[in-house]
């Protein structure tokens, strides 16, 4: 139990444009979604929590109008980034807690903006 | 806030045994987790430890001592397949519901 299959694996986009980045519960309700970053040989650096229903709570340092995060059903939160530039080139992927003591992950998205 | 410290590579041979320790500064402790993860993978889930002493999973123990704020992962019998990130990760409120924080990882390294 507990899977999220998150799309897309990769994506390549110029720069200005903008990505959407899915993640969908497949077995269970989410009602937490939390949204990692990681640059190469580099941990995963929380970006953002989101909650069914009501906004994401952005850790400090991530630009939120940047970074649109939706969480509209129980099974599907979205990241988007907007506005992409070659700086936002980077592994993101997506967490929510497990049935037991562990998180579990989607299977992340390497983003190329060029 | 909460702030994880483990060493950044680790090297070691076929049929090893090996130690990554981790040692920890939070404002509240939930408990200690363990995370593997493969060049250009997701994470995956370990190990889980909430009081002092070892957990064993089949070739993968984890310690924790409360007292020192210090764990670690113990993998025995290396296979090269178990070359990868290893993640030491605390939850930020009680019975993990919260957000997860992470060390800076350690790099596995496993030789012939």
């Amino acid at each position: 139990g507990a899977v999220v299959s998150q799309h897309p694996s990769w994506v390549i986009c110029k720069s200005g444009t903008s990505v959407k980045i899915e993640c969908r519960s497949l077995d269970f309700q989410a009602t937490t979604m939390f949204w990692y970053r990681q640059f190469p040989k580099q941990s995963l650096m929380l970006m953002a929590t989101s909650n069914e229903g009501s906004k994401a709570t952005y850790e400090q340092g991530v630009e939120k109008d940047k970074f649109l995060i939706n969480h509209a059903s129980l099974t599907l939160s979205t990241l988007t980034v907007t506005s992409a530039h070659p700086e936002d080139s980077s592994f993101y992927i997506c967490s929510t807690k497990g049935v037991d003591y562990g998180y579990t992950f989607g299977s992340g998205t390497r983003l190329t903006v060029v | 806030g909460q702030s994880l410290e483990q060493p950044s590579e680790v090297t070691a041979v076929e049929g090893a045994i090996v130690q990554i320790n981790c040692t920890y500064q939070t404002s509240g402790f939930y408990g200690l987790s363990w995370y593997q993860q493969h060049d250009g993978g997701a994470p995956t889930f370990l190990s889980y430890n909430a009081l002092d002493g070892l957990e064993e999973t089949g070739r993968f123990s984890s310690f924790l001592s409360r007292s020192d704020s210090y764990g670690y992962l113990l993998l025995q019998e290396l296979q090269m397949k178990d070359s990868a990130s290893y993640f030491c990760a605390v939850p930020s409120i009680y019975n993990q519901g919260g957000k997860l924080i992470f060390g800076q990882g350690t790099e596995l390294s496993v030789k012939p």
